[in-house]
């Protein structure tokens, strides 16, 4: 296992448009968790699943952003009709246990810009 | 809204140089871990402190967790070019069951040889 995987690393779209990004975590992984990171500021927490399941959505996920984990494996982040204030880096990272104490496996991320 | 407060935000150090980063919080943690972040890369843990007072090693990195865990520090001694890098400190809340991290903004340490 290579680790957690995110797909593209770099996207650039227009304004109003969709996007749709990848993450595979760590096949062992029954957690995934999509984070976003602005310049200059620690990540920020989206949401979250538990094998399939999406248990938390951060108040800051407005009903532009999708996710899911459909069969518990791979994840996707959708961004409907996309904004300036979108610009960020999407973080992907996985773990295995009940509590964090084990950390996060952070995948190397998706650096969106929107034009 | 970041309740973890890193400080300083940025440190600039030369070469064999030691180097100190804070972390706190008015919150009381379960855990805390530390990770670094190079440029265009995901965040990679360093350590996690659970309990209070802990202290834990890695080679030159020293990590202390307070007595309260409400707040943390980061000790590099003799610093090294490689240790260039954004440290976040992240912390699990106490009613937080499933393992949700809080991350600080950072602190951006460069080292020059």
């Amino acid at each position: 296992d290579t680790g957690v995987s995110q797909d593209p690393r770099h996207k650039i779209t227009k304004r109003g448009q969709n996007v749709t990004f990848r993450c595979d975590p760590i096949s062992e992984h029954n957690r995934l968790y999509w984070y976003r990171q602005t310049l200059g500021q620690g990540p920020e927490f989206l949401t979250y699943f538990q094998n399939e399941a999406q248990l938390e959505k951060s108040r800051l996920l407005s009903d532009r952003f999708s996710a899911e984990r459909p069969k518990g494996s791979f994840s996707t982040l959708e961004i409907q009709r996309t904004e300036q204030g979108d610009s960020a880096m999407y973080l992907c990272a996985s773990s295995e246990q009940v509590s964090s104490f084990a950390g996060y496996t952070f995948g190397s991320g998706t650096r969106l810009t929107v034009v | 809204t970041q309740l973890l407060e890193q400080s300083p935000q940025f440190l600039s150090i030369q070469e064999g140089e030691n180097l100190t980063v804070y972390c706190n919080s008015s919150s009381v943690f379960s855990s805390l871990q530390w990770y670094r972040q190079e440029p265009g890369e995901g965040p990679v843990l360093l350590v996690t402190v659970v309990t209070g007072g802990e202290v834990k090693k890695l080679k030159r990195l020293t990590f202390q967790f307070g007595d309260a865990r409400k707040d943390s520090s980061l000790h590099i001694t003799a610093a090294q070019p490689g240790d260039t890098g954004l440290y976040l400190c992240a912390g699990e809340g106490e009613t937080d069951s499933w393992g949700k991290l809080q991350f600080g903004a950072g602190t951006q340490v460069v080292v020059t040889p």
